[in-house]
Order: C-alpha cells, then structure tokens, then sequence
C-alpha cells in the first residue's frame, strides 16, 4: 500500500538537544511538507520541498531545518533553538505543482523531558 | 495571524441531524478550499475540496458551499453519524501552501 510513513510514533527530548522526526513516502510524489499542530492552532507549515535537493521556509521554519536528498525522504530536524517543540508534527506529500491535494502521515508527537 | 477562520470550535449534533462548519478568508488569490477530517492520533484525511469556479460541491452526505463574494466556505454534513466525531479542518490555498484554520471538533451523539 502506498502512503506516508513517519517514525516515531512518540519522541521525547531532553532541554538542549536535537532531534530528527522521520518522513517516508512511497506514492512517488515530488512535493513534501512538514506541518506543526498544536491544540487551538490548526496546522502550521514549518518547511516545504518540491522537488530533490531544494526547500524554503513556512510560516515558522525558526529553531527547525530540514534536508531532502532523496525523493522519498524529507526528515526534520528540531534543534536546540526551538523553545517550545512539545506539539504534534505531521509531514504530507503531493504531486508537483500548483494546488495540489497533499496526503498526511501519521504523525511524531514530541515530548520535552 | 490565521489566514482562514473557522467556526464553531466545537459543536455536538444528534444522530441524523447536520453538521455545518464555517470558515472565511481575506487573500483573494486563494483559488483551492480542501476540507480535512482528523480521528485522534492520526493524520489529517482529504475529505472533499473545492475551486472558486462553482458554489457547490457534494459528495455523499458531504457538502461544500461556497460564496466567493463573501469570501466564505461551509461544510454541510448531513444525516451525522457517531463514525462522523472527528475534527475538521478547512483550508486555503493560492499555490503550493496551505493555510488550515484552527479545527472544529464535532462529536456526534447516538
């Protein structure tokens, strides 16, 4: 079956550390998205890629950074300088191009220790 | 600042009765409206969507109007079931990003 596939599932965090959220999608898109849902806010865009090797910024891309070096891969990385990463994140996937359906993991709910 | 506004936060319904949602925008350059339904712990699922050329779109008990005068969208779901108690999200979008509103969570009594 085709979809996304985000791991962990759960991740917890100590203060002062970096860590990396997973995305894999096996539907052959070319556009990935990293959203951050906390309760209240809906979803905010943090990074997006549409194509191999490029990505801008969203709406709040401050304390993260993401690299795409494979089509199917898009992981993100929550540093240090992110001060309030508790949430919920969640990755999507589309076809190139302009107003695209976008398709949804599962989702990593980080956690601070 | 929430570029697309959602209301009610929240809203309990009846088996059978219908669900309606409302959401409104400022960007006129926002040309594609998708609606997302969220169970808990799991991704946000594509419902229904719609573009700016038509007022309504139906699909099953679901419906989307839109008033692009008025910059607003609404989600109809008729005869509500308790499989139906998700939260639902609208949203916008003018080229590759979206912008989601903050969530309606409807619970469906039996």
């Amino acid at each position: 079956d085709g979809g996304i596939t985000q791991s962990p599932k759960y991740l917890f965090r100590k203060e002062g550390q970096n860590v990396t959220l997973s995305c894999e999608q096996n539907l052959n898109h070319d556009a990935m998205y990293w959203y951050r849902q906390d309760p209240g806010q809906g979803l905010r865009l943090i990074y997006y890629s549409q194509i191999v090797n490029d990505f801008q910024k969203g709406d709040i891309a401050e304390g993260y950074s993401v690299s795409r070096e494979k089509k199917e891969s898009f992981p993100l990385t929550v540093t240090s300088a992110q001060k309030n990463p508790t949430a919920f994140y969640l990755c999507a996937s589309s076809l190139q191009g302009y107003n695209q359906p976008q398709h949804f993991g599962d989702g990593t709910r980080l956690s601070i220790l | 600042q929430q570029q697309v506004k959602q209301s009610p936060q929240s809203l309990i319904v009846q088996k059978g009765g219908i669900s309606i949602i409302n959401c409104a925008y400022e960007n006129t350059a926002f040309d594609y409206f998708p609606w997302y339904q969220q169970f808990p712990g799991k991704g946000p699922a594509l419902l229904i969507a719609i573009r700016p050329d038509v007022s309504e779109k139906k699909e099953g008990r679901f419906t989307i109007s839109f008033n692009k005068s008025a910059k607003q969208f609404s989600l109809h779901i008729m005869d509500s079931q308790p499989g139906d108690s998700a939260t639902y999200f609208c949203a916008a979008s003018g080229g590759y990003k979206l912008s989601f509103g903050a969530g309606t969570t409807v619970t469906v009594r039996a």
